[in-house]
Formats: structure tokens, sequence, C-alpha cells
């Protein structure tokens, strides 16, 4: 069975310091990858999406950036954290299109909070 | 740009009563509609995924329905119990996209 993995679980961060969040996930292959943010009383903002390693694409403008450096790996980071980057981060990952019903599991979530 | 609503935006139920959330998004060339549940501080748990071609879905107590020509779904909970309660999401994928869109949620508290 499939599972995906987020650390750190919790994160206390200053306002300027860099961040690294890390997703696996578990028993696929090439799956699509996601980042999404949760702010207090809002909805899913997606940050990210990757079709594949290396491959990229950023939904809104802002001071994060992703990584995909294996097949079952995604990185969030930043070089410089703002206060408005605090939230919870969820992973995701569905398997590709036309290969099923595409349905979207989550990770665990990363709650982050820039002081 | 698709838009989805979820109404209300926060229920209470005494246990054991039948409840109906609802979800409408604005355009109608989705490719499916699924349903999750969140509890505090914790991920997305899929509920229930319907694809556009079908009507409804249903597990156990939950029964998911779909009218996709109006731009509606509707999650109905059957008998619902204290340990249903958290707040419930409802996304829409479009046809040919890769990503979802979300419904700001339903918080569900369930009285015992």
């Amino acid at each position: 069975s499939q599972t995906i993995h987020q650390w750190p679980a919790t994160l206390v961060q200053p306002v300027g310091s860099p961040l690294s969040l890390e997703c696996t996930v578990e028993g696929t292959s090439n799956p699509n990858l996601y980042w999404y943010r949760q702010a207090a009383g809002r909805g899913l903002q997606l940050l990210f999406y990757s079709v594949g390693i290396g491959q990229i694409s950023s939904e809104v403008p802002q001071n994060l950036s992703a990584s995909r450096p294996q097949d079952r790996q995604f990185i969030l980071s930043s070089k410089k954290l703002l206060l408005s980057d605090s939230g919870f981060y969820l992973c995701a990952w569905t398997v590709k299109g036309g290969q099923g019903l595409n349905e979207q599991f989550f990770g665990p979530g990363t709650r982050l909070t820039v002081l | 740009k698709q838009e989805v609503t979820q109404i209300p935006a926060a229920l209470s139920v005494p246990e054991g009563e039948n409840l109906v959330l609802n979800c409408s998004f604005t355009d109608s060339a989705i490719y499916n509609l699924q349903w999750f549940r969140q509890d505090p501080g914790k991920g997305l748990t899929s509920l229930l995924l319907i694809q556009s071609s079908q009507r409804e879905q249903t597990s156990g107590r939950l029964n998911a329905s779909l009218d996709k020509s109006s731009g509606r779904s509707t999650l109905y909970i059957a008998a619902s119990q204290p340990g249903d309660s958290a707040t419930y999401l409802c996304a829409v994928r479009e046809t040919g996209a890769n990503n979802l869109f979300f419904g700001t949620g339903t918080r569900l508290t369930v009285i015992p």
C-alpha cells in the first residue's frame, strides 16, 4: 500500500531564516506530487506541483521554491522566511492522468510558525 | 477560474441525526470530485471520489452525489456519531488539469 511521509511535523523558525520541508511517497512510482498551504481560517492553496523529476510548476508567486530530486521525493524550500509563510503545509500525490481514478492522497502535514 | 463553495461553513447536530453537506462549483467541465475529512491539526483523509460520469458513490454511512450540469455535490452522512466531528472539504479536478480546486470546508460538530 502507498504511504506518504512529511517531516518535520512542527517547526518554529525566526523571520529571515531558511526552510526545508520534505515529503516522500512509498509504494508507488512516477506519481504527481503537490505542495499545498493551509493558512488559519482559509482554504487550501496549491503552491507547487510536479509531474516528474526536476519538473516543477508554480501556482503562485512567493518566496518559496520546490524541488524534486528523486521520483518520490518533493522538497519545499525558502531562503528567507516571512511572517506570512506561517501555516500548515501539506504534501499530496496522485497517479498520472489516465492511470486510475486520480484520487489525491495527503500526508500528515507540517505546522510552520514563523516568529 | 473554478470556484468551489461549501455551505454551511459550520454545522452542529445531535448524535444520530442524518445530515447533508453541500458543495457547489462554477465550471461544470470537471474530471472528478473528491470529498475529504480533516481532523484538527491533521492531514486530509479521502472519503469518496466521484468520476464525472457517475451520479453517486457510497462508503458505509457516507453517500456522495454529483450533479455536474448544475455544479453541485452533496455529502450525506447517516446516523451521525461524535467521531464524525471534523471539517469536510470538497475538491474538483478539471478535465485536463493536474490540480484540485478546494472549497473552504464545513466544520461539523456532532453532539453526544
